[in-house]
């Protein structure tokens, strides 16, 4: 069975600096891997997705996500944080049936001024 | 606009009493699923369906109940079973396998 590991329930950046969210990933077939954002009281919206094509990926609002197979991670970057960026992150994994969706536990970013 | 609604955003109810929060879809997705969402847990699948009158538990399937009569709904039943209903539920659905969720705003159930 599959499942994801976000490390750090709470990341905190200042405006304009580098945001980092880790997702470490585990299956044992070739994954499909998906980063989500969720504002509060909000259903999830897809950021990216990886599916076995190019390995760095980017999504909306200037994220990107990297696949490395040796290490088992899909980490989440974007260069520049902005204020709008604070929210609650999820990464996911997907076997091969879809049905096998697995969510990490979360990762709330806080962004200070 | 296509999407995802769920209803009613907010719901109240006192133990004992089962209720139904429901979720509508106009995508002409195949694949519909609730999770759950408690603080610091993430979204844990309590029921899927990959299609038409036929749907599969998922992993905190006790104390709850679905149906699939229609492509495009897919409600969830909170019954009196379910230890500990107050959450966030979130239905999404999905064009099929191996693709992205989409999912609605949530339902946040309090039981008191």
């Amino acid at each position: 069975a599959q499942s994801v590991t976000q490390l750090g329930s709470h990341v905190s950046v200042s405006e304009g600096a580098l945001v980092l969210l880790r997702c470490n990933y585990s299956s044992s077939v070739p994954p499909y891997l998906f980063w989500y954002v969720q504002y509060p009281n909000q259903g999830l919206q897809l950021l990216l997705k990886y599916t076995s094509a190019a390995t760095l990926v980017k999504g909306i609002n200037g994220f990107e996500a990297e696949f490395k197979k040796s290490e088992t991670s899909f980490h989440l970057t974007k260069p520049s944080a902005h204020m709008s960026d604070a929210a609650e992150y999820f990464c996911a994994v997907s076997g091969r049936n879809n049905n096998d969706m697995r969510f990490g536990a979360g990762t709330r970013l806080t962004v200070k001024p | 606009d296509g999407g995802i609604t769920q209803s009613p955003k907010y719901l109240f109810r006192k133990e004992g009493q089962n209720v139904t929060l429901s979720c509508e879809q106009n995508l002409n997705h195949d694949a519909m699923y609730w999770y759950r969402q408690d603080p610091g847990q993430g979204l844990r699948l309590i029921y899927y369906s990959q299609i038409v009158n036929d749907f599969q538990k998922g992993d905190i399937a006790e104390g709850y109940s679905v149906s699939r009569e229609k492509k495009e709904s897919f409600p969830l039943t909170v019954t009196s079973a379910q230890k500990n209903p107050t959450a966030f539920y979130l239905c999404a659905s999905s064009i099929g396998y191996l693709t992205e969720a989409f999912f609605g705003q949530g339902t946040r159930l309090t039981v008191v």
